[in-house]
């Protein structure tokens, strides 16, 4: 078992709402990455966050955002819900070149 | 531009018997790096096993092993023993050296029928 946790674990949102979804880091990393993972697809890349500045983004819109904190823990932020951003949403938790990366159990958003 | 093919949608297996998961990659650069991930039904991705792009030996870790071709961009993963505990999906992911992300294919569901 990792000690990365993410919360919640589950929710629903109206479209056009605004949510946060949160993930723990493991102790040692200062790296979290965020993906965004469809049904029936695999994870696709949003963006990372190395020492609470973001170190690269996927090919999403800038209504996805994101923060790490101190503790190297972080929050995706997602405006303006699309039925679209429906999904399982997974952070992992790493050495910044993915060594020692550990995954979160995700959160599942359903927009409707 | 980097791509990965998994092109066994489903895969079954016996129970106790060994199974091979296909994975093949497209990349550019000389120096990458290749992941396994299984994936249950909890959803939490779970690491098993690394192979970097310069490593001589095939990456061996406890059932699990991975059958690299460099030539033909191939990095398959064999399961030695099949349990039932090891019905999932299984992913296939990339690293570009120095890249930020993970590259993932589109995964293997496998199921060990007792």
């Amino acid at each position: 078992e990792t000690g990365v946790t993410q919360s919640p674990t589950h929710l629903i949102k109206t479209r056009g709402q605004q949510v946060t979804l949160r993930c723990s880091s493991q102790s040692g990393h200062n790296t979290v990455s965020w993906y965004q993972q469809a049904l029936g697809q695999g994870p696709q890349f949003i963006f990372q966050y190395y020492r609470e500045e973001e170190n690269g983004r996927g090919n999403f819109p800038p209504r996805f955002s994101g923060l790490q904190f101190p503790n190297y823990s972080s929050e995706l932020n997602v405006n303006a819900l699309e039925l679209d951003d429906s999904a399982l949403y997974l952070c992992a938790s790493s050495h910044r070149d993915y060594t020692e990366a550990f995954f979160g159990q995700g959160t599942r958003l359903t927009v409707v | 531009a980097q791509k990965i093919t998994q092109t066994q949608p489903g895969m079954f297996v016996q129970e106790k018997e060994a199974v091979t998961l296909d994975c093949t990659y497209d990349t550019s650069d000389q120096s990458y790096g290749l992941f396994w991930y299984k994936q249950p039904s909890s959803g939490e991705m779970i690491f098993l096993i690394y192979q970097g792009s310069y490593d001589e030996q095939n990456a061996t870790e406890g059932r699990y092993s991975l059958n690299f071709q460099k030539a033909r961009k191939s990095a398959n993963l064999v399961i030695s023993a099949s349990q039932l505990g090891d019905s999932a999906m299984y992913f296939c992911a990339m690293r570009q050296t120095g890249a930020n992300n993970l590259f993932f294919g589109t995964g293997t569901r496998l199921t060990v029928i007792p």
